[in-house]
């Protein structure tokens, strides 16, 4: 199993919200982790958006803006980024990371689409 | 400002080698480690390793090792990524990411370069 799980795809309307989850493997707890959170939109590189640990650690990218939100969900063991008043250019690939058994692991990513 | 700049698209034949290389400037280099990071067509991003750019200790995640090789020239701020043996399935856009984590901070790919393809077909 693997250790990150995103939904393939999401889809929305412009100005509504979308959350996109990243569930840790069943034997790893959440609440240890920091995840992080990148936005990868079509024919570009990955943009860093925001690390979530908790309310008293977490950090966001330069420039990102106040609509973007990370946060967690511990009873579904998932880390959750959070996005509001969705705008036609928050459509790309979106993949959460975290450190786990000394390495960097990504999860497969989330196509989000704008409609 | 703060950027990575990484070399042009690369086309080599199965057996050849090639070198990425992945420029920086507007921070201190070597108060960032590089990291390398690969994705294949139409997939998602996989994380090969990091070198420290103090040291120049490179470190290769499971599956990047043999064949890749991480270096560095502090002269010019530049990192590089050297792969041998090329295969098929090395077709991919590598990307340079630097991380301030090893370093007491926490950045991790604050900063990537734009990738470089490497296609690999005879």
């Amino acid at each position: 199993q693997a250790v990150l799980t995103q939904p393939s795809s999401l889809s929305a309307s412009p100005g509504a919200s979308a959350s996109l989850t990243c569930t840790l493997r069943s034997d790893i707890n959440v609440r240890t982790y920091r995840i992080y959170w990148y936005q990868q939109p079509p024919g570009s590189p990955p943009q860093f958006l925001l690390r979530y640990k908790s309310d008293s650690d977490k950090q966001k990218g330069s420039g990102v803006p106040s609509r973007f939100s990370g946060s967690k969900d511990a009873s579904a063991n998932a880390g959750i980024l959070l996005i509001s008043g969705l705008q036609s250019e928050d459509e790309g690939d979106y993949y959460c990371l975290v450190w786990h058994n000394s390495a960097w692991v990504f999860g497969g990513g989330t196509r989000l689409t704008v409609l | 400002q703060v950027q990575l700049v990484q070399s042009g698209s690369e086309l080599k034949k199965p057996g050849a080698s090639v070198k990425v290389s992945c420029k920086s400037s507007g921070y201190t280099f070597t108060s960032y480690a590089m990291n390398w990071l690969r994705q294949a067509p139409g997939q998602g991003l996989e994380w090969m390793g990091w070198i420290n750019t103090n040291t120049g200790n490179p470190t290769y995640t499971q599956g990047f090792t043999g064949r890749f090789v991480f270096s560095l020239d502090t002269s010019v701020s530049t990192a590089y990524l050297q792969i041998s043996s090329l295969k098929a399935e090395d077709t991919a856009v590598y990307y340079c990411g630097r991380d301030s984590v090893w370093f007491g901070g926490s950045d991790v790919f604050d900063i990537w370069g734009q990738g470089t393809m490497v296609t690999v077909s005879s």
